[in-house]
């Protein structure tokens, strides 16, 4: 079974720009959550979405915003971009759609964004 | 505000010892528990989950939840330099998210 694919592995943008990216969940997955990872603040969840609802939203800015497709596949985009979004964005998958709790989560290699 | 701690190290421990990683959290509801291992500049790998009071092994793994006292710790028996990683643990808790510790570095000295 194929693992969870993310594109673009590597970016890099300028301030004031905006990012699109994507992830491909493990097949028969239907939630896929988003996180951001730097140095200093570790995994920060971004969002999860089940069925093309977002089902849970962290403490992130309006700039971040994400969506699922009918297929499960999902994007994230960030908007207006600022020197302290460069990070590692995680995407990660998970089989069991409601039931967060007992979720095994695997995690797709990351989009590493770098702001100029 | 819901935590989970865990000691960022970094914690040494000569090849072929026992490593002993642990992870405090403060939700009394939570009911399912995580170990996952990052390789720098890689993602997390899923180590295992526990779920019910006690002991799960898996290979040189061990996974020893008690909940009364909310803490679940990872025991890795004849360590090797290629365990050498970051060990994060995460809770699933009370409303259904995942919450994160900010990670354990592991170092295994030959």
């Amino acid at each position: 079974k194929a693992g969870v694919t993310q594109t673009p592995r590597y970016l890099i943008k300028t301030r004031g720009q905006q990012v699109t990216l994507s992830c491909s969940p493990i097949s028969g997955h239907r939630s896929v959550s988003w996180y951001q990872q730097t140095p200093g603040q570790g995994l920060q969840f971004l969002f999860e979405y089940f069925s093309e609802t977002q089902r849970n939203k962290g403490n992130f800015p309006g700039r971040f915003s994400g969506r699922q497709f009918s297929n499960s596949r999902s994007e994230m985009n960030v908007s207006t971009l600022e020197l302290g979004d460069s990070a590692l964005y995680l995407c990660a998958s998970s089989p069991r759609p409601w039931l967060a709790a007992y979720n095994e989560q695997f995690f797709g290699p990351g989009t590493r964004l770098t702001v100029l | 505000q819901k935590e989970v701690e865990q000691n960022s190290g970094p914690l040494s421990v000569p090849e072929g010892a026992i490593a002993s990683l642990n992870c405090t959290y403060s939700d009394r509801g939570s009911q399912s528990f995580f170990w996952y291992r990052q390789y720098s500049g890689k993602s997390p790998e899923l180590i295992m989950s526990i779920y019910s009071n006690g002991d799960k092994e898996d290979g040189r793994f061990t996974a020893q939840l008690n909940k009364a006292s909310q803490y679940v710790s990872l025991l890795i028996r004849d360590s090797q330099p290629s365990d050498s990683a970051t060990y994060l643990c995460a809770e699933g808790d009370s409303n259904y998210q995942l919450i994160w510790g900010a990670g354990t570095k592991l170092i295994i000295k030959p």
